[in-house]
């Protein structure tokens, strides 16, 4: 079944060690996002690749970065995690960027900093 | 500043009941608005999805309803059950080049034996 896939579900990470989530998709989308929901909140955006273009949030703070090596797969890198950097992370896909088009999300990966 | 309210923040209800979520948004320009379910520890999964133009769309259980003169969505949820126990998540896109989507803070419904 075409999908979107993160690797880990669950993720434990020591403050201020490096870590990396991935994200991949069956669905051949052009558009990916990452996403931060923290407990009872809302997703909030981190940054989207329409294709390789990649476009960050204002307020995404440079502690996260990603990566688009091709269409199938993007990661989330997290250089230095904080204890406020724990939190559910979402992928998300999008066929194209313009109206009516849905986002379909990822199971997502639960990040817990020690 | 685009704002998507969702009320109440949390309900619960008997099994085999029915409720309704409240959404009222001030997305501008509106482009459309969707409710997704989310389960604990999942990613949210699209339920309904509503244009400028419809006013109701079912799928299943749920029943979604749009005024776009007032700007409030509900989610009617029939005959309960307790895999409905979830949080549900009203989102507006908004109507830009690259149509940025606008996140309620979710209602979270808990449905009991």
């Amino acid at each position: 079944d075409a999908m979107v896939i993160q690797n880990p579900r669950y993720q434990v990470t020591q403050f201020g060690k490096p870590v990396t989530l991935s994200c991949s998709q069956t669905l051949n989308h052009n558009v990916m996002y990452w996403y931060q929901q923290k407990s009872s909140q809302a997703p909030k955006l981190l940054f989207h690749y329409y294709d390789k273009d990649f476009n960050n949030e204002a307020d995404t703070p440079d502690n996260f970065q990603s990566r688009r090596p091709n269409t199938s797969f993007c990661f989330l890198d997290i250089r230095s995690p904080g204890l406020g950097d724990a939190a559910m992370y979402l992928c998300a896909t999008r066929k194209s960027l313009g109206d009516g088009y849905e986002q379909y999300f990822g199971p997502g990966t639960r990040l817990t900093v020690t | 500043k685009n704002q998507v309210e969702q009320s109440p923040q949390s309900l619960i209800i008997l099994e085999g009941k029915n409720c309704t979520l409240q959404c009222n948004y001030t997305v501008s320009p509106f482009s459309n608005l969707r409710w997704y379910k989310q389960d604990t520890g999942r990613g949210p999964v699209s339920l309904t999805i509503m244009t400028f133009s419809e006013n109701t769309k079912s799928n299943g259980r749920y029943t979604a309803t749009l005024d776009a003169d007032t700007k409030q969505s509900s989610l009617h949820i029939t005959a309960s059950q307790l895999s409905d126990s979830a949080s549900y998540i009203c989102v507006v896109s908004v109507f830009s080049g690259n149509t940025p989507l606008v996140f309620g803070k979710g209602t979270r419904l808990s449905v009991i034996a």
